[in-house]
């Protein structure tokens, strides 16, 4: 079945520091990808997309490149703030008439000043 | 604008007591409706999705039960609850619209069984 592994946390940075939290895919035909956000206390939000191999998502300063020959959809963001700390999940859309989307455990990032 | 909502944001059962938790969505009609559970260190896993007004698929076997008694509204019940339903509950809708349509949550409810 459709499965995703993201890298495990928490992982801690500097302000301004750059970012990678990788994000690896086992699926059937051509899933789309996402990176949702969870800040404190909150329910999770959509930070960015991609549909079709090779394509980009970007927002906010993240990016997420879709990899099918690596099965990878890994987060990056070049300089880090201390407000860009919450929890990051990966997830893919199963195929069918509904949008169901398995998730990743999640990774918390915490950035520091 | 699409908003959802999701009451109560905290609450504590004791074990065996019922549960009902309740979601809204305004703005937008015929939603796909989606429960989820957040344990710790278990990321989100699918409980029940719906795709219209008393069509409810379960995901995984379980001691919990959801209902959309009208388009907008979906519930999450059980009649005895156990220490292992606790956790943070996400409610969440997207648009019918394929796999690529985004989903959007409501704020939780965490769920302490006691």
């Amino acid at each position: 079945g459709n499965s995703v592994t993201q890298m495990e946390g928490p992982v801690t940075l500097s302000e301004e520091a750059f970012l990678t939290i990788n994000c690896t895919y086992t699926a059937t035909g051509y899933p789309s990808l996402f990176w949702y956000v969870q800040y404190p206390g909150e329910g999770l939000q959509l930070l960015l997309k991609a549909t079709k191999a090779d394509d980009k998502g970007s927002n906010k300063g993240f990016e997420a490149t879709y990899r099918k020959e690596t099965t990878s959809f890994h987060l990056e963001k070049g300089s880090v703030q201390v407000s860009d700390s919450a929890v990051y999940f990966c997830a893919l859309s199963s195929q069918g008439g509904s949008e169901k989307l398995v998730f990743g455990k999640g990774t918390k990032l915490t950035v520091n000043p | 604008s699409q908003t959802i909502h999701q009451w109560p944001a905290t609450l504590v059962q004791p074990v065996g007591s019922p549960l009902s938790l309740e979601c809204t969505v305004e703005g937008t009609s015929n939603p796909n409706l989606y429960w989820y559970r957040q344990a710790a260190g278990r990321g989100l896993q699918l409980l029940f999705y719906s795709i219209g007004i008393g069509q409810i698929s379960s995901e995984v076997p379980q001691n919990l039960s959801a209902s959309r008694p009208q388009d907008r509204q979906f519930i999450l019940s059980s009649k005895k609850l156990l220490l292992s339903d606790s956790g943070f509950y996400l409610c969440a809708w997207s648009v019918p619209a394929g796999r690529n349509s985004p989903l959007h949550f409501g704020n939780g409810t965490r769920l302490t069984v006691t």
